[in-house]
């Protein structure tokens, strides 16, 4: 029954390593996001897709790399981890310019 | 100018209070607008549209105004279940939602 659903719901990694976070969603929805929300609470984009086109891409290192394979799915990999990426990550999902609905967030920790 | 801005707060309200937030916004051309609360630790979750003529959910009123830029979110009758983040949400043209920070509110016994 979950809508959106994150793999994993905690990780927790080394500086340098690689790792990729998986978001499905099964609401029929044509838009997916994926937000970063550091220490401070603040809820920022990192990146839109609608109908697995890329159409909001701000400003994140090109280390970070969305893939969507299919409109219910956008997986975030990360390359390179460095400590201030620790934050969490909520994947969403809507219909183009409706309301959002939020995976449970992934807790990322890099040490 | 931040692009949504709110008073992060906190409130410190007694249960039974009536409390009001304000957020204010920076795109004139935004269309689409919302209220989402956040509890510790979870996801955000929609608490209610804003329209434009204002609109009216239990114990809940939001009200938007175009001309100044601002939206806020009215809490009647304050639960200590109502203690939550509250985020100011407004929805650019391009569907580039932006959040506000967020305002704490604490409804204490």
């Amino acid at each position: 029954d979950t809508a959106v659903s994150q793999t994993p719901k905690y990780l927790v990694t080394q500086m340098g390593n690689d790792k990729s976070i998986k978001c499905e969603q099964n609401l029929g929805h044509d838009t997916m996001y994926w937000y970063k929300q550091d220490s401070k609470k603040f809820l920022k984009i990192m990146f839109s897709y609608n109908n697995k086109e890329l159409i909001i891409n701000e400003t994140v290192p090109n280390r970070f790399s969305p893939k969507s394979p299919d409109k219910a799915h956008l997986n975030l990999h990360i390359n390179s981890l460095e400590l201030g990426d620790s934050a969490v990550y909520f994947c969403a999902s809507s219909l183009l310019r409706d309301e959002q609905y939020f995976g449970p967030g992934t807790r990322l920790t890099v040490t | 100018r931040k692009e949504v801005e709110q008073d992060p707060g906190p409130f410190n309200v007694p249960e039974g209070a009536t409390v009001a937030f304000n957020c204010t916004y920076s795109n004139s051309a935004s269309q689409s607008f919302f209220w989402y609360r956040q509890d510790c630790r979870k996801e955000p979750k929609l608490l209610m549209s804003v329209y434009s003529s204002g609109n009216e959910d239990g114990r809940f009123t939001a009200q938007l105004n175009r001309a100044s830029q601002y939206i806020s979110l009215l809490i009647r009758d304050s639960k200590l279940s109502d203690s939550a983040t509250y985020l100011c949400v407004v929805n650019g043209n391009n569907n580039d939602m932006r959040f506000g920070a967020g305002t704490r509110l604490t409804v204490k016994p």
